[in-house]
């Protein structure tokens, strides 16, 4: 089973929408991070933000914003008023100890298409 | 600016030669860097954990002599892809976290996309 599943493998939006990339983790730890990556077509991911297990608290950059629910093991990412810059694949990640090393785990990615 | 740095960007070889890729750490030490491989339109997929002064960890399913990974320094780290064959074909991707925990996030190399004639 996969643990770390974005169930939307592509999303079309014309610019200025609001759009929300879905995230859904799986883990039995108690301590673990998520993380957030943007793939734009150059390839290069670059990390957009982090959260730990026991920090529940949303967080709002601009216009992204990042919603962390434990009660639904889920860690949504919402972008607003989406522009043509926002067109990349996204990643959700999972950091669990494994072994005494946290190994991080991606999901499928999110190829977010954002029209002009 | 880049803080992990990735040579060659792209690569074109002939079928059974070998091929080098260079992963950096700019402006910090990484004991562990971590070596993805990514197949278009799919997710990255996790080839091996290289560990600095001792012998990388793979994955399950990796052939440990066809890619031989090197981490002699706390800055570098190479993926050599060895008897290189059409399948091989891909982009191969390293990263590294500024500390070695779980909460670092990781830092990534601009990729290396490999192409095996």
């Amino acid at each position: 089973a996969q643990k770390v599943t974005q169930a939307q493998t592509e999303i079309s939006v014309v610019e200025k929408e609001d759009v929300t990339l879905d995230c859904v983790y799986e883990t039995r730890d108690t301590t673990y991070y998520l993380f957030w990556y943007k793939q734009p077509p150059s390839g290069e991911l670059v990390f957009l933000i982090r959260r730990n297990s026991f920090d529940e608290q949303n967080e709002i950059s601009g216009r992204y914003s990042w919603n962390f629910q434990k009660s639904t093991s889920s860690f949504n990412f919402t972008i607003t008023a989406s522009q043509v810059v926002d067109s990349a694949v996204y990643f959700c990640a999972l950091s669990e100890e494994t072994g005494g090393s946290y190994i991080p785990t991606f999901g499928r990615g999110t190829s977010l298409i954002v029209h002009p | 600016g880049a803080v992990v740095s990735q040579h060659p960007s792209r690569v074109i070889c002939k079928s059974g030669t070998s091929v080098k890729i260079e992963c950096r750490s700019l402006d910090f030490q990484a004991t562990t860097m971590f070596w993805y491989r990514q197949f278009p339109k799919q997710s990255l997929m996790l080839m091996a954990t290289s560990n600095e002064g001792s012998k990388a960890t793979y994955e399950q399913g990796v052939e440990k002599d066809k890619f031989l990974i090197n981490h002699a320094s706390l800055t570098l780290s190479t993926l050599t892809v060895t008897s290189a064959h059409p399948e091989d074909s891909s982009f191969y991707i390293c990263s590294a976290r500024r500390r070695d925990s779980g909460g670092s996030p990781l830092h990534f190399g601009n990729g290396t996309r490999l192409t095996v004639t």
